[in-house]
């Protein structure tokens, strides 16, 4: 069954500490994304990429860097933590579905705190 | 301004009643639209989704919705809400501009009263 996981679930790390998540995808999207989730504010974009190699900035990339090395895999990257980090963090994967559309599948987020 | 707005933060409906979710997309998002829903602790489900064609689609565990160009609307709606249906609906809308990145409203949270 084509998925989208990702590690760890839960986080808990210190300020100025660096964090790496990990996003792992099987349907082969070419898309990936990595959003943050906080109260009040819905999803908002951080990081996404178009294939192995590529990222690109979303609507809010200050503090996080991304990496894919490869299409199955999308990494976000706190460099220095700060407690203004603390959240639940979503990868999804996708891709086109028709010339102009397209559909996003989500894994089941990680909770990190930054204390 | 707000791409995709869903004006109404939390929603409570008595068990058996119908729904009505409201969401409305602004001309920065194409006619692109989708609702996911999220459970407690868990990552974004997709309800349903307009390409084109009939404006109502029908979707998951009895929702469906309606798009309505002249409106700037996409609201979802269900006939008869079961306790299970509880949690948080998101609508949205796909970016203009390519890309395929999407623009969320902030969420609708759904109590279902017994």
């Amino acid at each position: 069954e084509a998925a989208v996981t990702q590690s760890p679930r839960n986080k808990v790390a210190v300020t100025g500490g660096k964090v790496t998540l990990s996003c792992n995808q099987t349907n082969n999207h070419n898309n990936m994304y990595w959003y943050r989730q906080d109260t009040g504010h819905g999803l908002r974009l951080i990081h996404y990429s178009y294939g192995a190699g590529s990222t690109e900035k979303g609507d809010i990339p200050d503090g996080y860097k991304a990496s894919r090395p490869s299409q199955e895999n999308f990494s976000l990257i706190l460099e220095l933590a700060t407690p203004s980090q603390t959240s639940v963090y979503f990868c999804a994967s996708g891709d086109r579905l028709g010339v102009n559309y397209a559909e996003q599948f989500f894994g089941p987020g990680t909770r990190l705190t930054v204390l | 301004a707000q791409s995709v707005t869903q004006p109404d933060a939390r929603v409570t409906v008595s068990e058996g009643a119908s729904l009505q979710l409201r969401c409305k997309y602004s001309s920065s998002v194409t006619p692109y639209l989708f609702w996911y829903v999220q459970y407690p602790r868990q990552g974004l489900q997709l309800l349903l989704k307009y390409y084109s064609g009939d404006p109502v689609v029908q979707g998951v565990n009895g929702f469906e919705a309606e798009f309505s160009k002249s409106n700037s609307s996409f609201h979802l709606r269900k006939a008869s809400v079961h306790w299970s249906d509880s949690a948080v609906y998101f609508c949205a809308g796909q970016n203009t501009g390519g890309a395929d990145r999407l623009t969320f409203g902030k969420g609708t949270q759904l109590i279902i009263q017994p």
